[in-house]
């Protein structure tokens, strides 16, 4: 079975623009979790979506959103970048909704300039 | 106080022996415990995952976990040079945070051949 898949490997942008960043999970996984791992640190949650519904949101301002679509698969949008918001994001994906095993994707490295 | 503790490293065993890793967590309420493996410029890797106080042995790893002292461990026995990477340690605290995983900034493990 394939794993969980992330798009765009890598991109690059700069300061103020726009990123999507997306997400399929493990086929059968209805939870998808997003977290952000800057460089020395380990990953930082920034969204859970189960069933298409946010279920948890760590500490990152409104500059982030995300959504899950019906086939489950989801994106993380971030507006108006900083030089702050350069890191490895990871999505990783669970059947359950709550204290379930994650499994992490290849992950977006993102570098804004 | 840090959620999740870990001793940055670099941890550094010769090849055969057993690598010690150690974490610490301040939620009491926390549930499940796991071990990534991450390789440099990769995405986590789930090694073990651990829910009951003792230990939980998997091939060359054994999570050890003691609740009431707050503190989980992994033990690698013969290290080998491609166990050197960084090891994650995270936290589930409860059912009513969902799925988010708090991480420890990583031990650095170095095998030496």
């Amino acid at each position: 079975d394939a794993g969980v898949t992330q798009s765009p490997t890598h991109l690059i942008k700069t300061r103020g623009q726009h990123v999507t960043l997306r997400c399929s999970p493990i086929s059968g996984h209805k939870s998808v979790s997003w977290y952000q791992q800057v460089l020395g640190q380990g990953p930082q949650f920034i969204f859970q979506y189960y069933e298409k519904e946010e279920r948890g949101r760590g500490n990152f301002p409104d500059r982030f959103s995300a959504r899950q679509f019906p086939n489950y698969s989801s994106e993380l949008n971030v507006n108006a970048l900083l030089l702050g918001d350069s890191a490895l994001y990871l999505c990783a994906s669970s059947l359950r909704r709550t204290t379930d095993t994650q499994y992490f994707g290849p992950g977006t490295r993102l570098t804004v300039l | 106080q840090k959620e999740v503790e870990q001793n940055s490293g670099p941890l550094s065993v010769p090849e055969g022996a057993i690598a010690s890793l150690n974490c610490t967590y301040s939620d009491r309420g926390s549930q499940s415990f796991f071990w990534y493996r991450q390789y440099s410029g990769k995405s986590p890797e789930l090694i073990m995952f651990i829910y009951s106080n003792g230990d939980k042995e998997d091939g060359r790893f054994t999570a050890q976990l003691n609740k009431a002292s707050q503190y989980v461990s992994l033990l690698i026995r013969d290290s080998q040079p491609s166990d050197s990477a960084t090891y994650l340690c995270a936290v589930s605290q409860g059912l009513e945070y969902g799925n988010k995983l708090v991480f420890g900034a990583g031990t650095i493990l170095r095998v030496k051949s």
